[in-house]
C-alpha cells in the first residue's frame, strides 16, 4: 500500500461548482497536512496547511483533516477557471520530510 | 515568488556532460530539499539537508550529487545521466528538517538527450 494515495483525475467541473479533493494515508505517525496548488510549468504553490485534525477554512478554501479514518480534504467554493491546476496533498511525521500524493488535475469550464 | 529561486529555468545535456543545478532561498530557513517530479508520478524526494547536514539520500543513484554550503544555497551536481533522469527538478525549503510547510522554487526541466 502506497503510503500517501490521491486519485490523479482528471476532474472536470462547471464555473461555480463546489470541487472536493481527498487524499488517504496509511502513516499514523502523520501530524503536518498540506494542500499545494501546481499550475502548468510552475512549481508547487502552498495552499493550506494543517495541524494534526480539524478544518481551516481561508476564503472559497478550506481543508479538512479525519485522522481517524487517515483521510483529508479539500473543498473549494463557488469555482473558477483560475483554480484549474493540479493539487497536490502533501503529509509528514515530526522530523521527516514530505510525502506527496500523485496530484489531481483539476479543469474549472466557464 | 515564493522566496525560493532556482537556475537554470531549462536545461538541455547529453548523456556525457556534467551540469549543476542551484537553489538559493531567502527565507531564513534552514531545512532545503531536492525533489524529483515525473510525470504521472508523486514527487519523488531525493535529498534533505537540515542546517548544512545531510540528513536524507532516498537512494539516489551517485550521478546525482548534492552539494549544501550554507543554509541559503542547494545545489545538485549532475553527470553521465540517463534519459530516464529528464524530469522537474524542484528544490524547497522549510524553517526546519520536517516542521510543516515547506515552500518551492519554480524548478529546472531538465531533458537528457
Amino acid at each position: 500500500q502506497k503510503e500517501v494515495e490521491q486519485d490523479p483525475g482528471p476532474l472536470s467541473v462547471p464555473e461555480g461548482a463546489i470541487v472536493s479533493l481527498n487524499c488517504t494515508y496509511s502513516n499514523s505517525a502523520f501530524q503536518y497536512f498540506m494542500w499545494y496548488r501546481q499550475y502548468s510549468r510552475k512549481g508547487p504553490e502552498l495552499l493550506m496547511y494543517t495541524y494534526s485534525s480539524g478544518n481551516k477554512e481561508d476564503g472559497r478554501f478550506t481543508a479538512q483533516v479525519d485522522k481517524s479514518s487517515k483521510y483529508i480534504s479539500l473543498f473549494i467554493r463557488d469555482s473558477q477557471p483560475s483554480d484549474s491546476a493540479t493539487y497536490l496533498c502533501a503529509m509528514s511525521a515530526e522530523g521527516t520530510a514530505l510525502i506527496f500524493g500523485k496530484g489531481t488535475t483539476l479543469s474549472v469550464s466557464s | 515568488e515564493t522566496g525560493v529561486t532556482q537556475t537554470p529555468r531549462h536545461l538541455v545535456m547529453g548523456m556525457t556532460n556534467k551540469k549543476s543545478l542551484k537553489c538559493e532561498q531567502h527565507l531564513g530557513h534552514n531545512a532545503m530539499y531536492w525533489y524529483k517530479q515525473s510525470a504521472k508520478k508523486p514527487l519523488e524526494l531525493m535529498f534533505v539537508y537540515n542546517f548544512k547536514e545531510q540528513t536524507e539520500n532516498n537512494s539516489v543513484p551517485s550521478r546525482f550529487s548534492p552539494e549544501c554550503p550554507n543554509s541559503s544555497h542547494l545545489f545538485l551536481h549532475l553527470h553521465t545521466l540517463q534519459p530516464e533522469d529528464s524530469a522537474l527538478y524542484l528544490c524547497a525549503s522549510s524553517l526546519s528538517g520536517g516542521a510543516g510547510e515547506a515552500f518551492f522554487g519554480q524548478g529546472t526541466r531538465l531533458t537528457v538527450v
